[in-house]
């Protein structure tokens, strides 16, 4: 059964930081991609940023770029998201989510960790 | 990069049949699969349909997907409704920018 358990969400000062971690089991975690979503209280999804299967390739959304670095562990089969210079509007549930394998399997999303930005 | 833009709402009785719109503004939406998420309050998300048309296993087979390149759409097809299919679904593609999501359609069951 596919796994995906977040943790590292908590309540931070604005400029703050902060590193989130997904813990993942029951897939070949190396051979995925892995994204994360963010999803701000009562609004909609909004994806943050991803990461090859080796962690050489990576993208953000230019409203975190520079300020969050995604990287994985693949011994660990573990995703990571370091949040630095942390902004209130930076405050939402943080899902990591494994997308799908073309023909055999369809995306996974965790569970998801709140981060809170305020003072 | 291209936006998906779903109804902000729609709400129809239990046992009938709904129909939830995705419409990607450029790039044709036959170029690249679409996924639809089901989020109930509290919880995360859940893929109900990937590649435009597929249903993971444990999905009803209540729900289906489809995509209409004339519109330049996709659908999400929920039949003989329950109570229990009430949330929030998004639909979500991509092209060469990663992820690209709709804005999300609540869906009343009432």
């Amino acid at each position: 059964e596919v796994q995906l358990v977040e943790s590292g969400g908590g309540l931070v000062q604005p400029g703050g930081s902060l590193r989130l971690s997904c813990a993942a089991s029951g897939f070949t975690f190396s051979s995925y991609w892995m994204h994360w979503v963010r999803q701000a209280p009562g609004k909609g999804l909004v994806w943050v940023s991803r990461i090859n299967t080796d962690g050489s390739t990576t993208s953000y959304a230019d409203s975190v770029k520079g300020r969050f670095t995604i990287s994985r562990d693949n011994a660990k089969n573990t995703l990571y998201l370091q949040m630095n210079s942390l902004r209130a509007e930076d405050t939402a549930v943080y899902y990591c989510a494994r997308p799908l394998a073309v023909g055999i399997t369809p995306p996974y999303w965790g569970q998801g960790t709140l981060v809170t930005v305020s003072s | 990069n291209f936006m998906l833009t779903q109804p902000h709402s729609v709400s129809e009785s239990p046992g009938k049949t709904v129909t939830i719109s995705c419409t990607r503004n450029s790039g044709s939406i036959a170029s690249n699969y679409v996924q639809w998420y089901q989020q109930r309050p509290g919880s995360s998300p859940i893929t109900v349909i990937y590649e435009d048309n597929q249903r993971p296993s444990g999905v009803p087979d209540r729900f289906s997907g489809s995509i209409d390149s004339s519109s330049n759409s996709a659908s999400l097809t929920i039949s003989g409704l329950k109570t229990e299919d009430e949330a929030d679904y998004y639909c979500q593609s991509y092209d060469s920018s990663p992820w690209v999501f709709g804005g999300g359609t609540k869906l009343t069951v009432l």
